[in-house]
């Protein structure tokens, strides 16, 4: 069964830090992970992607791996800023671009 | 910038209403997208459309039906609203090409409460 885990659910972190989310995936035949955050009240903004030959994506503090042996990405958030706290939503497209997995998110928190 | 809204960001209705929540893109884009949203689930894809007056089922279309008469417009119908369909919908959109071009531009939702 095609699926995407996200984990943790919930983190609450101190605005400076640094905080890694992650996503473990059975989806087959994968075609690329997709990364998006959703602040509350709006609709998820992509952050990064990544195909089967990547295994790194920076973008600004926001840089997400994989490692497609192991099915597993992460998002790696640097310096953290209040702007952060937001739902964090890892997306797993099968080959031909149509289909798509979503996990369940993160949500974080970034406290003063 | 891409553009995507939808008709309202809050709806309540009642138990056996006929509920239409309109989305609009204005990106000329081929696919178009509904999910629900609930906590702990993550997005299901309810239906999508792929061109006008075209339309798929996603994972969970019972209860739900759409309409698609311009390339902009998609449209999500509740025939009969139910409590069980309470939830955030999301539209989205992106254009028909390849695998990795497939980023889905989002609106900002609609929370639908039934009562």
């Amino acid at each position: 069964k095609n699926q995407v885990e996200q984990s943790p659910q919930s983190l609450i972190i101190l605005e400076g830090k640094n905080c890694t989310l992650q996503c473990n995936y059975t989806v087959s035949p994968f075609s690329n992970l997709r990364w998006y955050k959703q602040d509350t009240g709006r609709g998820p903004v992509s952050l990064t992607i990544m195909t089967f030959s990547e295994n790194t994506k920076s973008n600004g503090r926001y840089t997400a791996t994989l490692d497609a042996d192991t099915k597993q990405s992460s998002l790696h958030i640097t310096a953290s800023q209040l702007s952060d706290s937001a739902s964090y939503i890892c997306v797993v497209t099968l080959t031909g671009g149509f289909k798509t997995i979503f996990g369940a998110g993160t949500r974080l928190f970034v406290k003063a | 910038d891409v553009k995507v809204t939808q008709s309202s960001r809050y709806l309540v209705k009642r138990t056996g209403e006929k509920v239409f929540l309109e989305c609009v893109q204005d990106m000329d884009h081929e696919n178009m997208f509904w999910y629900r949203q609930d906590p702990g689930l993550g997005l299901r894809l309810i239906y999508f459309s792929y061109d006008v007056k075209m339309k798929e089922k996603g994972d969970i279309p019972e209860g739900y039906s759409v309409s698609r008469e311009k390339k902009e417009r998609f449209s999500l119908i509740l025939e009969s609203a139910s409590t069980n369909q309470t939830s955030m919908y999301l539209c989205a959109s992106n254009f028909r090409v390849g695998p990795t071009n497939n980023e889905q531009f989002f609106g900002p939702g609609t929370r639908l409460t039934v009562l």
